[in-house]
């Protein structure tokens, strides 16, 4: 059973660096077809897409955050990392990793999500 | 790479909800649609246009074509009330590209 799970503070101040983690169990972060994706929901919000990293190392950035966002695989602890820079009040949101399952006939849909880790950015 | 969706959908029990999403030519891109419930992660209700993850009902149906893909459920119930969301993988921009929601409100 393939499950994510996010970790991270629950609370940063505003201009700091933010940082996620998401821990997989039952699958690698290396294994062939793994794309573990973050996406965020602000409070009453819809979803927004940040970021993707698949099993060889390739990464996708959400244009309008890319200049800001870090994605990165830890596969000595299984985890796909997540950096936001510069933290504001507008950056407060449930943040979520997702898997895309890897079958070619799924085509990129998020088959399973984590939990949410929310996050507050105030000073 | 823009989805549109209505804000709100309103049925009454028992009826049939249809929720529209809206792009350029969505209808050569796989569509997938998501369910959420408050406090709750959101679930895949349909993949790849109009397939169902296994422990979706068949009353949760869905198409694609031209600008508009559909989501469909027959005979509401009342634990279909949820958020519902599309989405798209966008091979121009490499990016993932959600729509901003449809609330569904059984009456």
């Amino acid at each position: 059973q393939v499950t994510l799970k996010e970790s991270g503070p629950a609370l940063v101040k505003p201009t700091q660096t933010l940082t996620l983690t998401c821990t997989l169990s039952g699958l690698s972060v290396t294994t062939t077809g793994t794309r573990v994706s973050w996406i965020r929901q602000p409070p009453g919000k819809g979803l927004e897409w940040l970021a993707r990293i698949d099993w060889g190392d390739e990464k996708f950035y959400s244009t309008s955050l890319r200049t800001r966002l870090t994605i990165s695989k830890d596969t000595s602890r299984n985890q796909v990392v997540l950096t936001l820079t510069n933290m504001d009040p507008m950056d407060t949101a449930t943040y979520y990793c997702a898997r895309m399952n890897p079958l070619p006939a799924r085509q990129f849909d998020l088959d399973i999500w984590g939990q949410g880790t929310m996050v507050s950015v105030s000073s | 790479y823009e989805l549109t969706q209505p804000l709100s959908v309103s049925v009454a029990l028992g009826q049939t909800a249809t929720i529209t999403c809206g792009g350029n030519s969505i209808g050569n891109k796989a569509v997938h649609w998501y369910q959420q419930k408050p406090g709750q992660a959101p679930v895949a209700v349909i993949y790849r246009d109009s397939n169902r993850p296994s422990g979706i009902p068949e009353r949760i149906s869905a198409s694609n074509s031209g600008n508009t893909a559909t989501l469909t459920i027959n005979r509401v119930q009342a634990g279909d009330e949820s958020d519902y969301y599309c989405q798209v993988w966008d091979k121009n921009t490499a990016q993932v590209v959600f729509g901003g929601g449809t609330k569904l409100t059984v009456l």
